[in-house]
Formats: C-alpha cells, sequence, structure tokens
C-alpha cells in the first residue's frame, strides 16, 4: 500500500514549539521533492514548504520564513516540519505530499498523507 | 505571488449532470495547473496535472483545460462520489511560489 503517515500534531500554546513527522512506505521516497501543506478549519489549501531529493534546497511561504524549517531523512523515508514561534493563524490540518514532478512530465502533489491536526491557542 | 482564483464557489448539479469549474490566474502560467478534489475528512487527491493530463486512475469523465490564464476542469455524468470540493494549483515557479485556488464546492441539487 501507497501511504505517508503524518505524525506530531496536538495543542501548543502561542509562541510555543511543535515537530511533525511524516513516514512513508510503498512509493519512492528519495527521488521526489516532499512538500507540507495546511489548511486551516473551514478553509483552503495552502503550500507551506518543500525540500528537494538529497535536502540541500528548501523553499518556505513567506509567512512561515525564519519559523519554520523542513527537512527529511531519506534512510528512515521520513520526512519532518519543525514548527517554532507558533501563532494562532497556523492551526491547520498539516499535510504531508510527495511532489510527483518528473522527467516523463507527471507533476502535481501525489500521494498526501491523511494530515495530522496542529492547534495553536492564543 | 500568482493568484488563483476559483469561481464558482458553489455549484449545483444534478446527478448525471456536468459540472464546470473555473480557474484563472493573475499571470499566465503556461499549462502549469493541477487539479484537486477533496472529499470531507479527507486528503485531497490529484485529479490533473499539466491542465488536461489525468493522473493514474482518474476517471475518464475528468477533463481539463486551458493555457494562460483561463483553466476549466470539466465532469461529465456527475456520479455521487464526485460531490466533493475542487482546488486548483499553480506551480509555474516551481519549486517556489506554489498557490491554490480557494475552491469549488461541487454541491447535489
Amino acid at each position: 500500500d501507497v501511504q505517508l503517515v503524518e505524525s506530531g500534531g496536538g495543542l501548543v500554546q502561542a509562541g510555543g514549539s511543535l515537530r511533525l513527522s511524516c513516514t512513508a512506505s510503498g512509493l519512492t521516497f528519495t527521488t521526489h521533492w516532499m512538500s507540507w501543506v495546511r489548511q486551516a478549519p473551514g478553509k483552503g489549501l495552502e503550500w507551506v514548504a518543500n525540500i528537494k531529493q538529497e535536502g540541500d534546497e528548501k523553499h518556505y511561504v513567506d509567512s512561515v520564513k525564519g519559523r519554520f524549517t523542513i527537512s527529511r531523512d531519506n534512510a528512515k523515508k521520513s520526512l519532518y516540519l519543525q514548527m517554532n514561534s507558533l501563532r494562532a493563524e497556523d492551526t491547520a490540518v498539516y499535510y504531508c505530499a510527495r511532489d510527483s514532478r518528473s522527467f516523463s512530465g507527471e507533476n502535481g502533489f501525489d500521494p498526501w498523507g491523511q494530515g495530522t491536526l496542529v492547534t495553536v491557542s492564543s | 505571488e500568482i493568484v488563483m482564483t476559483q469561481s464558482p464557489a458553489t455549484l449545483s448539479v444534478s446527478p448525471g449532470g456536468r459540472a464546470t469549474l473555473s480557474c484563472r490566474a493573475s499571470q499566465s502560467i503556461r499549462n502549469n495547473v493541477a487539479w484537486y478534489q477533496q472529499k470531507y475528512g479527507q486528503a485531497p487527491r490529484l485529479l490533473i496535472y499539466g491542465a488536461s493530463t489525468r493522473a493514474t486512475g482518474i476517471p475518464a469523465r475528468f477533463s481539463g483545460s486551458g493555457s494562460g490564464t483561463e483553466f476549466t476542469l470539466s465532469i461529465s455524468s456527475l456520479q455521487s462520489e464526485d460531490f466533493a470540493v475542487y482546488y486548483c494549483q499553480q506551480y509555474n515557479d516551481w519549486p517556489q511560489r506554489l498557490t491554490f485556488g480557494g475552491g469549488t464546492k461541487v454541491e447535489i441539487k
């Protein structure tokens, strides 16, 4: 079965930190960029960050720059998101997703994990 | 940042009918757009990439079209499982500044 499984979400106070994890199984992990995408309650999707196959290139949405850090461990087929200085507006379900972009022309986020809820209380 | 605007926000369609969803980009993005379906309480699922190429396993009743700034997702002969929220996403500046539209909810009429 192709799976991405997130963990690490929970309730945290504003200003606090949280580390999310995402573990892959049944799919190629090391050959693809990986992303975090979030969805605030009742809202749309927002791309948060992504990381290159070897971890040597990373990009972030402006609203999390300097506060969030994306990383990966290819040996463990795992993706991480370290979230510091959390704000109420970071409250969301956080999904990890594989970037399916390839030389054969595929594109888009596929597959997605089931998501983990992060709630930041103010 | 490229802004993606979807319309309408909600679309009411009868089962067996046809749905036409629109997505407009704030600047030309060539064909660098993907479409996703999200059912309540579930993760999104990739439907279309490259504006018109169906992802693996996606039924032929889903089709995408457009280029530049105007894009369309069409769903012919709507099935009960197709009632969901649909999002467009651009990757023109990949790997940076990836953005989604606000979504269109397709509901039963």
